[in-house]
Formats: C-alpha cells, sequence, structure tokens
C-alpha cells in the first residue's frame, strides 16, 4: 500500500529558486522521512523528522510536519543544477524491532541553469 | 560511510530460472530489506529481515523468497522468474529500533532486472 504521496509528480524550476515538495499520508506515523534518488542510482537519506517535531533543518533543507493534516513538506532553498533528481516520503512505523518504512511515488525536480 | 553493495547493477535472465540476487552491508545493520521499484509505483517492500535467519513478507512477497545465513548479506530469490518480474530491484539496511528509534535507511545502488 501507498502510504506516503507526493505533490506534485513533476517539478522544473530555474537554478537559485525554491523548491517546494509535498506528501500526504493515511495512518498514524512514528516518523517521517525523505529520500533522494539520483537517475538509475540507490535512494539516499535527507532528513528524519518525528512525530513529536514540526520542523527541521538540514542546510537548504527544511522539511515541516503536520500530524493533524497528515502531511508533510520538503523545502530546497537556492537550488543547484546537481539538486535535479527524484524525491521521496517514507512513513515510519516501528514494527518488530526494526524501521519499516512505507514509501510514496516520488516527485521528480528538474532545477534548470 | 554505511556502504551497501549489491551484486549486479544489471542482470538479464529467462522466464522460468531461478534467479539470486545478492546484497551485502559493512555497517553490521541488524536490518535488511528487498524493494521493488517501478515507474509511478514507488518502491514496494518485498521482505524484510530483522536479524539473522529471520524473515518477514513485506507488501507484495508472492513469487520471492529470501535468505538470511550470515548477518551481513540478504539474499533475494526469484523462485520461477517471470515478466512481471522484470523491475529494479534496491536493498536497504539499518540500526534496529530497540538500540535507536526511528533509524534512516541506507541503499545500494539497485540491480536492474530483466525476465525475457
Amino acid at each position: 500500500s501507498q502510504q506516503g504521496e507526493e505533490d506534485p509528480q513533476a517539478l522544473s524550476i530555474q537554478e537559485g529558486e525554491n523548491a517546494t515538495m509535498n506528501c500526504s499520508y493515511k495512518t498514524s506515523i512514528n516518523n517521517l522521512q525523505w529520500y533522494r534518488q539520483n537517475s538509475g542510482r540507490g535512494l539516499v537519506h535527507l532528513i528524519l523528522i518525528r512525530s513529536n517535531e514540526r520542523e527541521k533543518h538540514s542546510g537548504r533543507l527544511r522539511v515541516t510536519l503536520d500530524t493533524s493534516k497528515k502531511s508533510s513538506s520538503l523545502l530546497i532553498t537556492a537550488s543547484r543544477a546537481a539538486d535535479t533528481a527524484s524525491y521521496f516520503c517514507a512513513t515510519g512505523a516501528l514494527t518488530g524491532g526494526g524501521n519499516k518504512l512505507t514509501f510514496g511515488t516520488g516527485t521528480q525536480l528538474k532545477v534548470e541553469l | 560511510d554505511v556502504k551497501v553493495t549489491q551484486s549486479s547493477r544489471y542482470l538479464v535472465k529467462r522466464t522460468g530460472e531461478k534467479v539470486f540476487l545478492e546484497c551485502v552491508q559493512d555497517m553490521d545493520h541488524e536490518n535488511m530489506f528487498w524493494y521493488r521499484q517501478d515507474p509511478g509505483l514507488g518502491l514496494r517492500l518485498i521482505y524484510f529481515s530483522y536479524d539473522v535467519k529471520m524473515k518477514e513478507k513485506g507488501d507484495i512477497p508472492e513469487g520471492y523468497s529470501v535468505s538470511r545465513e550470515k548477518k551481513e548479506r540478504f539474499s533475494l530469490i526469484l523462485e520461477s522468474a517471470s515478466t512481471n518480474q522484470t523491475s529494479m530491484y534496491l536493498c536497504a539496511s539499518s540500526f534496529p529500533a530497540r538500540v535507536r528509534s526511528n533509524q534512516p535507511q541506507h541503499f545500494g545502488d539497485g540491480t536492474r532486472l530483466s525476465i525475457l
């Protein structure tokens, strides 16, 4: 089942602009994570926000979480061509001894020079 | 840095063959995961493992099995490959929640498998 749904599916911006991607989910979560995937490569973890947190920053990344609306957003400020990639949100629920994640379908970001 | 290594980047097999996809991690992670990624469907969990010789079904286990004989290695097996199993397969690993909660997963670069 697809827990997280990203919006928009595709986004094209100019270098230097900000990029905002949204993620909605359906059930209660323990944490929400954002990942990046360059074409033909594996996913790379960007940032994790716990269900009791509302906002988190990491470099040019800002993530917000609204558990009442079951939504999150990822903001990339001052985008660069190297930010071109697919971005996925993943919701986590503790299962047994691990951290099972359910991924959304992703937002394809293209940053043009 | 955590390294998750998948044995092949590209693999071509025939319908009905038994296919093995191998994954090795070097960070002593207890959790390991196998996903498949298809356009428009995102990542879907096939199987995961919390410990050696332990496995649990994910969302789409049909047609697959797994093996975890050693902590660092997690194998995905296609018992009798079919064309609808043509996909990108991604392996991941992470620490367990009982040590630290909410751990990120670390991914390999994937195996693009084509079944002809």
